[in-house]
């Protein structure tokens, strides 16, 4: 079955440090993934997107690779800071599916001050 | 920096009702969406809508469920009879080219009681 899986326990890091966050899928051959912050009670937020013939792509302090072999992606933020803190979410996009996306159940982001 | 808007932002109704949920795109985006996200669950896809006609929809997306571009502006979701699964928050989302990022609205928390 198909499946995309983002670490559902919650990701507590130091404020100025890395924080990387994983999408793996299974059963899937994405043409485009998409990573979205959401916050409480709000509709997600694009970030980036990165096709399956790109390995990474990069904005400002945020970064994300694309391994299609591994079935993989990362999101990477550098130097975070405490208004990161949101639920990330990973997104998958197939070829004629309409431009359906389909969501990871995401993982929230907890940075300390 | 133009949004999506939704309105109602809450809305109660008694099981078997029917209810009307509105957006209003970005005005230069031509393709549209519904999500919804149960709460502490994964944003689902419902349907697409591209050119005056739904260009994907899910299993989610049965007949009690239909949407409307009345005019320029406005897309809407119709739930014909509300059951109490339904209760979720409801977002709307529209791009202006395929398989490209979507601007999600601020959603509809739907409560079915």
């Amino acid at each position: 079955s198909q499946k995309i899986e983002q670490n559902s326990e919650a990701l507590n890091i130091q404020e100025g440090k890395t924080a990387t966050l994983t999408c793996n899928y299974t059963n899937y051959s994405p043409a485009y993934l998409q990573w979205y912050r959401q916050d409480p009670g709000r509709g997600p937020v694009f970030l980036l997107l990165i096709r399956e013939n790109e390995k990474e792509k990069r904005k400002e302090r945020l970064k994300v690779t694309f391994d299609t072999t591994l079935k993989q992606s990362l999101f990477h933020i550098t130097a975070s800071q405490p208004a990161d803190s949101a639920t990330y979410l990973c997104a998958l996009g197939v070829r004629n599916a309409g431009n359906m996306l389909t969501f990871g159940g995401g993982t929230r982001l907890m940075v300390k001050p | 920096e133009p949004e999506v808007t939704q309105t109602p932002s809450h809305q109660v109704t008694q099981m078997g009702q029917e209810v009307i949920l509105r957006c209003v795109p970005i005005s230069n985006h031509l393709y549209f969406y519904w999500y919804r996200q149960i709460l502490g669950q994964k944003v689902e896809f419902l349907v697409s809508f591209y050119n005056n006609e739904i260009s994907e929809k899910s299993e989610i997306f049965d007949d009690q469920f239909s949407v409307e571009r009345p005019d320029g502006s406005n897309f809407t979701l119709k739930i014909r009879s509300t059951k109490l699964e339904d209760s979720a928050m409801y977002f709307c989302a529209s791009s202006d080219r395929a398989n490209e990022k979507l601007f999600f609205g601020s959603g509809t928390q739907l409560s079915v009681l």
